[in-house]
């Protein structure tokens, strides 16, 4: 268990629409990170925010966006949502600055299907 | 710009085979990290080990080592006597982050898919 938790595991929804994927990151992190796992692109990183702040972006749609709220827990919202969204989203978090470590600590992802 | 190259898609061994998964890595920067990461079946990402680029000592955790050479700009990782539990799929990443710095975002291979067979 690593601690970062994620929700919901599995979600399936309709081409054009909407939905939130949220993430916990472990105790003490203020860092929050968002990859994209899909067949074909591999392990995307999307975007990181450090306590509040975005501080780092990837490959992220304009149809996406993310926010990290002041208890530190994070969203990451996907909208007008297409096949091709269908992908693993994992949320990792780390420790930053004096105490960085170097490690990512993963969640179990939210599988996305779009049908 | 930062790339990882894993060029083996898959890999089949017998139970108790040795097996070395290649990672090449290309950066810029003098001073980066490199991972390598489990995805099992069950999907999530397990860490296994960080090595800096200061670093070039092999390291060895029981049946698993890891031989990082700059010159090659290599990283690989070899599981020896491997087992069935080990069938998954192996990432490696690097990282320009530094110590304190702004961000650890990684950039992964495309990984490698290692099945074990019995």
């Amino acid at each position: 268990d690593s601690g970062v938790t994620q929700t919901p595991k599995h979600l399936i929804t309709a081409t054009g629409q909407r939905v939130t994927l949220r993430c916990s990151p472990r105790s003490g992190d203020l860092s929050v990170y968002w990859y994209q796992q899909s067949l074909d692109q591999g392990l995307q990183f999307l975007i990181q925010y450090y306590n509040g702040e975005e501080r780092a972006k990837g490959n992220i749609l304009e149809r996406f966006s993310a926010q990290q709220f002041p208890d530190l827990h994070s969203e990451l919202n996907l909208s007008s949502l297409e096949l091709g969204d269908s992908a693993l989203y994992f949320c990792a978090s780390s420790v930053e600055g004096t105490r960085w470590t170097g490690e990512l600590f993963f969640g179990e992802g939210s599988r996305l299907t779009v049908l | 710009a930062q790339k990882v190259t894993q060029a083996q898609t898959e890999i089949s061994v017998v139970e108790k085979e040795d097996v070395t998964l290649d990672c090449v890595y290309e950066t810029r920067d003098t001073t980066y990290y490199l991972f390598w990461y489990k995805q099992p079946p069950s999907g999530e990402l397990v860490f296994l080990i960080r090595r800096n680029s200061f670093d070039e000592q092999n390291e060895i955790s029981g049946r698993y080592s890891w031989n990082f050479q700059k010159s090659t700009s290599s990283f690989n990782f070899t599981i020896t006597a491997s087992q069935v539990v080990d069938s998954a799929v192996y990432f490696c990443a690097l990282s320009e982050a530094e110590y304190g710095g702004a961000t650890n975002k990684l950039i992964f291979g495309t990984g490698t898919l290692l099945a074990v067979q019995p």
